[in-house]
């Protein structure tokens, strides 16, 4: 049983199109987040959500918005991809926010061409 | 912000020698949490290790240990007789009790570990 799952794991599209990333956890977890990771590996936050809530959202570009209809989902919907969206996207989830210790998904390694 | 410095960028060792990956970090808040992640080649983020702030006890878990040291504001991470299968990216990070939604990470060590 995963504890973090996302879909799709990969993802090409062209540029201009629109794509959702599905994030469910089944952990119970009160916290969810994304972050990005480039082609240097470097990890950023992008959102958090706590309990649905947004709490952090760093500064991206308003093409990218995400959803939470419950605790358990944290979906993230990007319009007008553009090149320099490339990258792999991570879904992850802590029991108690920065407190405790993050479970990441497998990955949505996104391409735009 | 936080801000979580790994200055080694990349590191190669041979099976068996000891390594020891550094963390630095930058927080104002005193109450903190710190946090070791590891990426092998396959890409998943797999969680290493948790330490709050007012713990600075050392840790040790099989061949990894860690140490904790406020006064140098470091958490650096050895791994003794290292394998090829310790090959991977590591992550140092951070969040502070104040804005703990926030998880800072650092830029990674990519480890290399030849037989």
């Amino acid at each position: 049983d995963t504890a973090v799952s996302q879909t799709p794991k990969y993802l090409v599209t062209q540029m201009g199109n629109d794509k959702s990333i599905k994030c469910e956890q089944n952990l119970g977890h009160d916290t969810m987040y994304w972050y990005k990771q480039d082609s240097k590996k470097f990890l950023k936050i992008m959102f958090s959500y706590n309990n649905k809530e947004l709490i952090i959202n760093e500064t991206v570009p308003n093409r990218f918005s995400p959803k939470s209809p419950d605790k358990a989902h944290l979906n993230l919907h990007i319009n007008s991809l553009e090149l320099g969206d490339s990258a792999v996207y991570f879904c992850a989830s802590s029991q108690e926010g920065g407190y405790t210790e993050a479970f990441f998904g497998q990955g949505t390694r996104l391409t735009v061409v | 912000a936080q801000k979580v410095t790994q200055a080694q960028t990349e590191i190669s060792v041979v099976e068996k020698e000891d390594v020891t990956l550094d963390c630095v970090y930058e927080t104002r808040d005193t109450t903190y949490y710190l946090f070791w992640y590891k990426q092998p080649p396959s890409g998943e983020l797999v969680f290493l290790i948790r330490r709050n702030s007012f713990d600075e006890q050392n840790e040790i878990s099989g061949r990894y240990s860690w140490n904790f040291q406020k006064s140098t504001s470091s958490f650096n991470f050895t791994i003794t007789a290292s394998q090829v299968v310790d090959s991977a990216v590591y992550f140092c990070a951070l969040s502070e009790a104040y804005n703990n939604n926030d998880m800072r990470f650092g830029a990674g060590t990519r480890l290399t570990v030849k037989p």
